[in-house]
């Protein structure tokens, strides 16, 4: 069975400063591994996704992830938080060696910017 | 950008009445998903389809859900006789192919509200 864990209910930060957003996972075979962004009363919108290759992942909106095996997690991250980057983020897997269709999300983190 | 589109956006219906959502998926996209939000928690994934069939299913997809494409357009989901804890957002989303590492785009949602 596959899992995602995002420890952080909320991620406070001030506008200019870098942000993270942490996710850990849990999966059998090779992770794939998304994240999305969820506006109020939005859809989910894609962000980015690591497959294979170059551990850092570059984005949407100057979004960036890193992928750590080892640490069997992929943070969100960005250099410098805008008030608009404020949302909902969820982390999502896949198995990539036959794994099941559906994504697998954590629980979400909201993302507040402050001015 | 192509987009997928759900309708309607809201939806209020009376414990034990038919509802069905609509999705209308993105052109050449192939795979069809939907998935559940229930206010609070996780996005939780119902049922994929391809072909004219279901692909894979999850456990809350029960006998009271079905999923059909009547037309070379719409992807709908079917609840047939609505209970309370239905209530929560339907996010319908598609893929080109059905590569564990193939994005999912997702539609707004439908936010149903079981009375």
């Amino acid at each position: 069975a596959q899992s995602v864990a995002q420890p952080e209910d909320q991620v406070n930060v001030a506008e200019g400063n870098p942000l993270t957003v942490k996710c850990t996972y849990s999966v059998s075979g090779n992770p794939y591994l998304f994240w999305y962004v969820q506006y109020p009363n939005r859809g989910l919108q894609f962000l980015l996704k690591y497959i294979t290759g170059d551990n850092l992942v570059k984005g949407s909106y100057g979004f960036e992830a890193e992928f750590n095996k080892s640490q069997t997690s992929f943070h969100l991250k960005k250099p410098s938080a805008l008030v608009s980057d404020s949302a909902l983020y969820f982390c999502a897997v896949r198995d990539g060696q036959g794994g099941a269709d559906g994504l697998t999300f954590g629980k979400g983190t909201h993302l507040i910017i402050q001015p | 950008e192509p987009e997928v589109t759900q309708t309607p956006s809201h939806q209020v219906t009376q414990m034990g009445q038919e509802v069905i959502l609509r999705c209308v998926p993105i052109s050449n996209h192939l795979y069809f998903y939907w998935y559940r939000q229930i206010l609070g928690q996780k996005v939780e994934f119902l049922v994929s389809f391809y072909n004219n069939e279901i692909s894979e299913k999850s456990e809350i997809f029960d006998d009271q859900f079905s999923v059909e494409r009547p037309d070379g357009s719409n992807f709908t989901l079917k609840i047939r006789s609505t209970k309370l804890e239905d209530s929560a957002m339907y996010f319908c989303a598609s893929t080109r192919t059905r590569g564990s590492g193939e994005t999912q785009y997702f539609g707004p949602g439908t936010r149903l509200l079981v009375l």
